[in-house]
């Protein structure tokens, strides 16, 4: 089965800097890769997601890369702030036969220093 | 006002009691998902249901049981069986269609006492 492995755990930047997590994943098959931020208590919310046929998205300050060679994938948050502060969930999925789904990563915990 | 909703917020059970986690969505999703986080770890998911009436065993799913009679709800069962029940408990659902984005409900924390 897959499996996605998540660096840093923790992760402390001073607000303005940018923030890279970066995943790795097993299974080559896998063609879609979403990103959640998670905030205490509740429910993980979707941030960016990026598919296999694509190597870049971009959304405002947040960017997703891909690199299906070296099967990994890395979240990018420039000119971060306090609110980003949170815990960041990547997952890969292989969807045909495998009813959607995600295998997650163990989380980055990203704390924003004013 | 659509969306996922989970009931109650926490759960308190005494340990060898079934208890059952509610889990709702007026999006007309058709695939919902059971997933489990323990602290300082990702999601590990429980159940999957890709359509009314049928549901298949996630990667833990010992110890749980699911039911599908409707397509906006997919209740949990945590039964005495789990060894380690103590968990926050996330459901999410799919639109289905090819499409992949799956959204989550705010969790329900179980404590079994």
């Amino acid at each position: 089965g897959e499996n996605v492995e998540q660096h840093p755990s923790t992760l402390s930047v001073q607000e303005g800097d940018s923030a890279v997590i970066k995943c790795t994943y097993s299974d080559s098959a896998s063609n879609y890769f979403p990103w959640y931020k998670q905030e205490l208590g509740k429910g993980p919310q979707l941030i960016i997601d990026i598919r296999s046929n694509v190597g870049e998205k971009k959304d405002q300050r947040i960017a997703v890369t891909l690199n299906k060679t070296a099967k990994h994938f890395s979240l990018h948050i420039t000119e971060t702030q306090p609110e980003d502060s949170a815990v960041y969930f990547c997952a890969a999925s292989n969807r045909p036969g495998g009813g959607n789904k995600l295998t997650f990563g163990t989380g980055t915990q990203l704390k924003v220093e004013l | 006002d659509g969306g996922i909703t989970q009931s109650p917020k926490y759960l308190f059970r005494k340990e060898g009691q079934n208890v059952t986690l509610s889990c709702e969505q007026n999006l007309n999703h058709d695939a919902m998902y059971w997933y489990r986080q323990d602290p300082g770890q990702g999601l590990r998911l429980i159940y999957y249901s890709q359509i009314v009436n049928d549901f298949q065993k996630g990667d833990i799913a010992e110890g749980y049981s699911v039911s599908r009679e409707k397509k906006e709800s997919f209740p949990l069962t945590v039964t005495s069986a789990q060894k380690n029940p103590t968990a926050f408990y996330l459901c999410a659902s799919t639109p289905g269609g090819g499409t992949d984005t799956q959204y989550f409900g705010p969790g329900t924390r179980l404590t079994v006492l």
